[in-house]
């Protein structure tokens, strides 16, 4: 079974700080992703990576940051934290093209901005 | 970018009955779309997909539809049972990788004795 470890799960922020959502997955997938997920939006992808070093821009990047150290390892990043960035963060591996296109999810951030 | 739109985002029918989840996209480039369920308090996990060079694909009880001509999708879940009460999410992606996965905004579907 793939698996994709999320840390925090819960998170407290204030206005102005900074946040740092961590992801570690084992499944030795290129693909790695960041999602938030709000009532009436659904998931919306913030970040996603082909492989360690790269980053590329979502459909909402604006705000956050990305970093891809490693294979295993991919960070979400909020420089400066604001309340609209309070939501249940999501990150997700998957292979890279071929017949298995399956993401696997880890089991969510929840961050509160206050 | 692709936008993949979930038409019902409330969905409830009697445990036996047949659900449907209708979804449109807008990238005519888009062959891949796959389904997940999420449980609720509970991460995703994927249920099902259907990729362009069919219209029709089943899984036990799932179903899932494509029409490339209208750019519309749907699951069909059949022999409804209580387990099924989640929210489901269609998405769509190019053909060349998964490297970006659209979601629509999920239909949370309840199931009633």
């Amino acid at each position: 079974e793939a698996a994709v470890t999320q840390s925090p799960r819960n998170k407290v922020a204030v206005t102005g700080g900074k946040v740092t959502l961590s992801c570690n997955q084992t499944n030795n997938h290129n693909n790695m992703y960041w999602y938030r997920q709000d009532t009436g939006h659904g998931l919306r992808l913030i970040h996603y990576s082909y492989g360690a070093g790269s980053t590329e821009k979502g459909d909402i990047p604006d705000g956050y940051k990305a970093s891809r150290p490693s294979q295993e390892n991919f960070s979400l990043i909020l420089e400066l934290a604001t309340p609209s960035q309070t939501s249940v963060y999501f990150c997700a591996s998957g292979e890279r093209g071929g017949s298995q296109n399956t993401l696997y999810f880890g089991a969510g951030t929840r961050l509160s901005v206050l | 970018g692709e936008k993949v739109e979930q038409h019902e985002s409330t969905l409830s029918v009697r445990e036996g009955d047949s659900a449907v989840i209708n979804c449109t996209y807008t990238d005519t480039a888009s062959s891949y779309f796959p389904w997940y369920k999420q449980e609720a308090g509970k991460s995703l996990h994927f249920v099902i997909d259907i990729r362009s060079n069919v219209d029709r694909k089943q899984s036990q009880r799932l179903i899932v539809l494509l029409d490339k001509k209208a750019k519309r999708f749907s699951l069909h879940i059949t022999a409804t049972q209580p387990e099924d009460s989640a929210i489901y999410f269609c998405a769509a992606s190019k053909n060349y990788g998964n490297e970006k996965i659209t979601f629509g905004a999920g239909t949370k579907l309840t199931i009633k004795p």
